[in-house]
């Protein structure tokens, strides 16, 4: 099975900053890494797949980059509706795998 | 506008059987292949199964593999998820998502909450 590591795990950041999530591949995925966003008792929502296509309908302050084992999920000018747990998936094989979150906080 | 709505998820002992439904609309439900996806209390996401749009592959996680049948009714744009032989670490609440391929999950349910427990 491909684990999937995130880090940090958590981070407090205040609203405008730029915020960086990583997320490393136990193996190569290539390019088939996704990033969703879950707000707290909501269901995750896409935001970025194929390590760095901007969904449609997210905020184009989110973006992907990596490939391979490692990718990284920016968002510029942080919002406030930003505060939320990120989780990468990789797509490349099943089992299908998730990291375990990033929850990204208010200073 | 895309909806999926889970339904039949409640309180089961272990041992016990419960079946889950996620009623489509919106979208060519044939065309798309569609995916379950748990979350166990305060924790991460863990994918559980897909099927393809036809229905005729499907995939397992395998912590359900020989307990869980997905399946889908193509006619009733109804996806399912059979689930027997449940376990107290089955307790989460199942998101179904659809994909435009195999493992992208671009739309998500409001998700059914099934808690195993005596």
């Amino acid at each position: 099975d491909i684990q999937m590591t995130q880090s940090p795990s958590s981070l407090s950041a205040s609203v405008g900053d730029r915020v960086t999530i990583t997320c490393r591949a136990s193996q190569s995925i290539t390019s088939n890494l996704n990033w969703y966003q879950q707000k707290p008792g909501k269901a995750p929502s896409l935001l970025i797949y194929a390590a760095s296509s901007l969904q449609s309908g997210a905020p184009s302050r989110f973006s992907g980059s990596g490939s391979g084992t490692d990718f990284t999920l920016t968002i510029n000018s942080l919002q406030f509706e930003d505060f939320a747990t990120y989780y990468c998936q990789q797509s490349y094989s099943t089992p299908l795998t998730f990291g375990q979150g990033t929850k990204v906080e208010i200073k | 506008e895309v909806q999926l709505v889970e339904s039949g998820g409640g309180l089961v002992q272990p041992g016990g059987s419960l079946r889950l439904s996620c009623a489509a609309s919106g979208f060519a439900f044939n065309t798309y292949a569609m995916n379950w996806i748990r979350q166990a209390p305060g924790k991460g996401l863990e994918w559980v199964s897909t099927i393809s749009g036809r229905g005729g592959s499907s995939y397992y996680a395998d912590s359900v593999k020989g307990r869980f049948t997905i399946s889908r009714d193509n006619s009733r744009n109804t996806l399912f998820l059979q689930m027997n032989s449940l376990r107290a670490e089955d307790t989460a609440i199942y998101y179904c998502a659809k994909g435009p391929g195999v493992g992208v999950f671009d739309f998500w349910g409001q998700g059914t909450l099934v808690t195993v427990s005596s």
